[in-house]
C-alpha cells in the first residue's frame, strides 16, 4: 500500500540550530514533492516544491533534497528561530495536481 | 498571503441538520479541493473540481456532497450531520502544482 512517512515525534531544537526533518514514501513515484508550514487550528502554507529530476532546492533559510532512488526527501531550517516552530507537511505529486500529504512533523524551535 | 476564504470558521450542530460549508477564492483557480483532518492526522482527500461544472470524489470517501457552478465558489454539503462528521475541513485552490489553502472550518457534530 502507499504510504508517506515523517516522524511522529516533536522535534526540540535550540535557537539557532538547524532543524531536519525526514519523509519518505513508499509505492508512490511522484513528479515532485512539496513542504508545507501548518500552524495550529490553520490551512497548510506552501513553502517548498521540488521536482524528480532536481537534488535540491533552496529558499532563503530553508533547503529540501529530493532522493528518488532512497524515496526520501529531506527538509532542512538553518538559523532556526522560535517563529519556526510549527507543523511541516510533508506531500508528494499524486497526478493531476492532486497531492498525497504526510501527517506532517511538529517542530518547536527553544529560545 | 492567499486569497480563499472559508465559513463558518467554527460550527457546533445537531444530529440530523443540514450544513453547507462555504469556500470561495478570488484568484481565478481552475481548480479546487477539499480535505478533511483530524488531530495529529494528515490531510485526506474528499472533493476535488478541475473547473465549472466538474467535480470528482476524492481518496477518502465522504458523506458530503460539493458544487462548481462559479468558478471562484466550491461549497461543501452535508445532507444530514453525524458525530462522524466532526473534524476540521479545510478548501484549497490551485493553477498548477501549489496549493492554496483556506484557514479551514472546525466542524463539531453533537
Amino acid at each position: 500500500s502507499q504510504k508517506i512517512e515523517q516522524n511522529s515525534e516533536a522535534l526540540n531544537i535550540q535557537e539557532g540550530k538547524t532543524a531536519t526533518l525526514t519523509c519518505n514514501y513508499t509505492n508512490y513515484s511522484p513528479a515532485y514533492l512539496q513542504w508545507y508550514r501548518q500552524d495550529p487550528g490553520r490551512g497548510p502554507v506552501f513553502l517548498l516544491l521540488i521536482r524528480e529530476n532536481e537534488k535540491e532546492k533552496r529558499k532563503e533559510r530553508l533547503k529540501v533534497t529530493f532522493d528518488t532512488t532512497l524515496k526520501q526527501s529531506l527538509f532542512h531550517i538553518t538559523a532556526s528561530q522560535p517563529a519556526d516552530s510549527a507543523t511541516y507537511l510533508c506531500a508528494l505529486g499524486a497526478g493531476n495536481n492532486r497531492l498525497a500529504f504526510g501527517k506532517g512533523n511538529q517542530v518547536v524551535v527553544i529560545p | 498571503e492567499a486569497d480563499i476564504y472559508q465559513t463558518p470558521r467554527y460550527l457546533v450542530i445537531g444530529t440530523g441538520k443540514k450544513i453547507t460549508l462555504e469556500c470561495s477564492q478570488t484568484m481565478g483557480h481552475d481548480k479546487m479541493y477539499w480535505y478533511q483532518q483530524d488531530p495529529g492526522m494528515e490531510l485526506h482527500l474528499i472533493h476535488y473540481s478541475y473547473g465549472v461544472n466538474s467535480t470528482e470524489k476524492g481518496d477518502l470517501s465522504s458523506e458530503s456532497t460539493v458544487s462548481r457552478i462559479r468558478t471562484e465558489h466550491f461549497p461543501l454539503t452535508l445532507e444530514s450531520a453525524r458525530p462522524s462528521h466532526t473534524s476540521q475541513y479545510l478548501c484549497a485552490s490551485s493553477e498548477y502544482e501549489t496549493q492554496y489553502f483556506g484557514p479551514g472550518t472546525r466542524l463539531l457534530v453533537l
